[in-house]
């Protein structure tokens, strides 16, 4: 069965400055990778996703993530962190094939200070 | 593109009382998931649907939940007799059949079991 590590419960970070969160995953075989945001009462958005092919991909308001397999990481990146990005997030593990189970991690929550 | 509505956003119930969940998918979504997602946790899977089919519900209470989605379109949750542990948000997710397990979420119903 697959499961998501993500090691940090909650991160601060100062206006302006870089973020990294981390992710580990566990799957037996090639893995679909996502990550989502979650604001405050509000569902689930998806920030990226990797399936295949280059590792290092890029998505929504400006995040990247690095898919890594030998250390089976899929940890996610911002360069200048805005306020407005504080917020929950995600990372998610799928599984391949026709029955599409996705296991979320248990998320690690942002917050931004100016 | 109109996303998943849900309703209602919140519900407040009495231990032992049944409340009932209402989800509509994006059109032509032919996947759709219940989760369970308890205050500091990741969302769990309660049940998949593929059209009108269950595809998972191995993490359903069964004794006390069900859910049903009638001619592959919305679906409702119900929960019958509620317990305490049961306050959570339920967000209903939708996915293009074999969409490579790409979610879209709705804003969730935040129920508190009192």
């Amino acid at each position: 069965a697959q499961s998501v590590t993500q090691p940090d419960i909650h991160i601060t970070v100062s206006e302006g400055a870089s973020l990294e969160l981390r992710c580990n995953y566990s799957y037996g075989a090639t893995p679909y990778l996502f990550w989502y945001v979650q604001s405050p009462g509000q569902g689930l958005q998806l920030l990226l996703k990797y399936f295949s092919g280059d590792t290092l991909v890029q998505g929504i308001k400006g995040f990247e993530a690095e898919f890594k397999r030998s250390q089976s990481s899929f940890n996610l990146r911002k360069p200048s962190v805005h306020w407005s990005d504080a917020a929950e997030y995600f990372c998610a593990v799928g599984a391949g094939g026709g029955y599409q189970k996705v296991t979320f991690g248990t998320g690690t929550k942002l917050q931004v200070i100016p | 593109e109109a996303g998943v509505a849900q309703s209602p956003r919140y519900k407040i119930i009495e231990k032992r009382q049944s409340v009932a969940f209402w989800c509509n998918p994006i059109s032509g979504h032919a996947t759709l998931y219940w989760y369970q997602q308890i205050l500091g946790q990741g969302p769990k899977l309660l049940i998949q649907f593929q059209n009108n089919g269950v595809v998972d519900d191995s993490q359903l209470p069964k004794d006390r939940f069900s859910a049903e989605r009638l001619k592959g379109v919305d679906s409702t949750l119900k929960i019958q007799p509620a317990k305490l542990e049961d306050s959570a948000v339920y967000l209903c997710a939708s996915s293009v059949a074999h969409s490579k397990n790409i979610q879209y979420f709705g804003a969730g119903t935040r129920l508190s079991v009192l």
